[in-house]
């Protein structure tokens, strides 16, 4: 199975900073990742996919970058609403498998 | 607008068995993967099972043997049958809607919880 470590675990920001998430897998996933929102009591959401590809809807401020084994999800001019918890999955193959969360956290 | 409806969840005892069911609109069901995503309290995301067009299944090491998906196209419902069920199985059982191209998950239900206690 391929493993997803994400870094750090919990962030603590202030609206407007620039915010940088990162995952890296245990093996080479190519561009096949994907980056999810979900705050608490409700259903992940799509943010990003293939690494890089914003889903349609998500405000711009929100980007993916990488490929190979490491990504980085990127948050300019963090939002209020923007405070949750973010998570990695690849799909390159099967299981499909998640990174174990980056909770952003007001400071 | 696509939609997913997951019931079926609730408490049962250790080893007994529930089904769950994900009715779906708003989007060609027939020709999308569908799949059940869970989340114990407090914890990450795991995949449990993912179903295709054709009825391919697929299905995580720690549920397979115990759990079946299933589809009806007729429906547009998808199914999760869960046998055997343990204390470690209680979770938020999200039900998910992957594109035709990838196997991302690009719409999520609201969820159903599944309580594993005696």
């Amino acid at each position: 199975d391929i493993q997803m470590t994400q870094s750090p675990f919990t962030l603590s920001a202030s609206v407007g900073d620039r915010v940088t998430i990162t995952c890296r897998a245990s093996q080479r996933i190519s561009s096949w990742l994907a980056w999810y929102q979900q705050k608490p009591g409700k259903a992940p959401k799509l943010l990003i996919y293939r690494a890089s590809t914003l889903e349609s809807g998500v405000p711009s401020r929100f980007s993916g970058s990488g490929s190979g084994a490491e990504f980085t999800l990127t948050i300019n001019s963090l939002q209020p609403d923007d405070f949750a918890t973010y998570y990695c999955q690849q799909y390159t193959s099967h299981p499909l498998t998640f990174g174990q969360g980056t909770k952003v956290e007001i400071k | 607008e696509v939609q997913l409806v997951e019931s079926g969840g609730g408490l049962v005892q250790p080893g007994g068995s529930l089904r769950l069911s994900c009715a779906t609109s708003g989007f060609s069901f027939r020709t999308h993967v569908m799949t059940w995503v869970r989340q114990a309290p407090g914890r990450g995301l795991e995949w449990v099972s993912g179903i295709s067009s054709v009825e391919s299944t697929y299905y995580a090491d720690s549920v397979k043997g115990r759990f079946t998906i299933s589809r009806d196209n007729s429906k547009n419902t998808v199914y999760l049958y869960m046998n055997s069920l343990r204390a470690e199985d209680t979770a938020i059982y999200y039900c998910a809607k992957q594109p035709i191209t990838d196997i991302y998950f690009d719409y999520w239900g609201q969820g159903t919880l599944v309580t594993v206690s005696s």
